[in-house]
């Protein structure tokens, strides 16, 4: 049963436009939410994360949205660069069990010069 | 700074066999994580530690144990390898278990269970 899902496994958009990664949770009780980039033969690395008490948190290139009604969250990179190239996994944890985060399946991002 | 470190990066096993996979930190972080990836799944949560000498089962803990005798060092060992246990093994360690502290991840280890 998995209660994060990314249902594109791939996406690809020219260098300098927008990319737009979606993630969809069943669990109501998630509260936090994060962004995980991984490169291959490399772990995942942190990239941004939002509180539910939040709907959109931005750090430069990159801006997360949260829609708590829709259980939909999305990860925005603008402008794309080839260096984002890379499979992004979206991760939810509920502060009842912050330990057990759960994972999507990740999106292969790539972006063309 | 190594950060994150996993001990072997590749190994090969026949059914049966049993092996240790080792993480070690450096970031004085005090929980630790085991997860395994498969494709077309996300990583799944094994077991995981809050502290030295605790251990706790995660999402699906059946077929490894786990021990932290050491602050530094997580251990996942597997038993009785089975081919259903052919997987990427990540290991990862956040300074507490709270939400906004990220978890920092190793390499992982590539295991093959023939």
């Amino acid at each position: 049963d998995q209660q994060v899902k990314q249902n594109s496994p791939s996406l690809s958009v020219q260098e300098g436009r927008i990319s737009i990664l979606n993630c969809d949770y069943t669990n109501s009780m998630f509260d936090y939410f994060l962004w995980y980039k991984k490169y291959p033969a490399e772990g995942p690395t942190f990239l941004i994360s939002i509180s539910s008490i939040k709907d959109k948190n931005e750090d430069g290139r990159f801006t997360v949205f949260l829609n708590k009604s829709a259980k939909h969250l999305s990860l925005h990179i603008v402008p794309s660069q080839p260096g984002d190239s890379a499979v992004y996994f979206c991760a939810a944890s509920s502060s009842s069990n912050n330990n057990d985060m759960r994972f999507g399946a990740g999106t292969r991002l790539t972006v063309k010069p | 700074n190594a950060g994150v470190t996993q001990t072997p990066k590749f190994r090969v096993l026949k059914t049966g066999q049993s092996m240790t996979l080792l993480c070690a930190q450096d970031m004085n972080h005090e929980y630790m994580y085991w997860y395994r990836q498969d494709p077309g799944m996300g990583l799944r949560l094994i077991h995981y530690s809050v502290g030295e000498g605790t251990t706790a089962k995660g999402e699906v803990p059946d077929g490894y144990n786990v021990s932290r005798l050491k602050k530094q060092n997580f251990l996942l060992g597997l038993e009785s390898a089975a081919p259903s246990q052919t997987s990427v093994y990540f290991c990862a360690s956040s300074y507490t278990g709270a939400e906004d502290q990220p978890q920092h991840f190793g390499d992982g280890t590539r295991l093959s269970i023939l």
